[in-house]
């Protein structure tokens, strides 16, 4: 099975602050790796798919960046409606995801 | 508009069954292969079980492979998850999820039905 490493657990900024989570694979992933953001009662939502492709609709300041093992993911200018946990999912070898990581409000 | 409503939840003592169910609409259902993931109280999400569009093919986490069986009926448009020999650690909120035809994302979601496994 492929492990997912996401970090940090969780992270304090604030509006206009830019945000960096990363994400390690267990081994090779190519890029087969998704984000998703996820607001407290909400399903989770797709924004980047294969490490860097913006899901239609998902602002321009969500970038996602990595292959192989290592992923980067990024909020350029954090905004009010940012403020959720975000997962890293993998589909190199059946599908996985990382722990999450928690964006909140400084 | 594409929907996904699942339902079958609820509460089940330790050792037992249920049987969880998505009615999909607004999209090819027999085309698109789809999935379960879990995501326990408070907790990050898990992938549970995924199956491609014919049912010809079923993938399983190693924690519940052996006591769930994912399943589907195109002609009802219907996604089914069978859980047998229930643990307390499987108590989560089930979420039914389209998958994208380009890549393994879960593309769309379901609302979510809630299992606890609990004496």
């Amino acid at each position: 099975d492929i492990q997912m490493t996401q970090s940090p657990p969780s992270l304090s900024a604030s509006v206009g602050d830019r945000v960096t989570i990363t994400c390690q694979a267990s081994q090779d992933i190519s890029t087969y790796l998704n984000w998703y953001q996820q607001k407290p009662g909400k399903v989770p939502k797709l924004l980047i798919y294969d490490a860097s492709n913006l899901e239609t609709g998902v602002p321009s300041r969500f970038s996602g960046s990595g292959s192989g093992t290592d992923f980067t993911f990024t909020i350029s200018s954090l905004q009010p409606e940012d403020f959720a946990t975000y997962y890293c999912q993998q589909y190199g070898s059946l599908w996985s995801f990382g722990q999450g990581t928690k964006v909140e409000i400084k | 508009e594409l929907q996904l409503l699942e339902s079958g939840g609820g509460l089940v003592q330790p050792g037992g069954s249920l049987r969880l169910s998505c009615a999909a609409s607004g999209f090819i259902f027999s085309s698109c292969a789809m999935s379960w993931v879990r995501q326990s109280p408070g907790k990050g999400l898990q992938w549970v079980s995924s199956i491609s569009g014919s049912g010809a093919n079923r993938w399983y986490a190693d924690s519940v492979k052996g006591r769930f069986t994912i399943s589907r009926d195109n002609s009802k448009h219907t996604l089914y998850l069978q859980m047998n020999f229930l643990r307390t650690e499987d108590t989560a909120i089930y979420f039914c999820a389209k998958m994208s035809a380009l890549n393994g994302a879960f593309e769309s979601w379901g609302q979510g039905t809630m299992v606890t496994v609990s004496s």
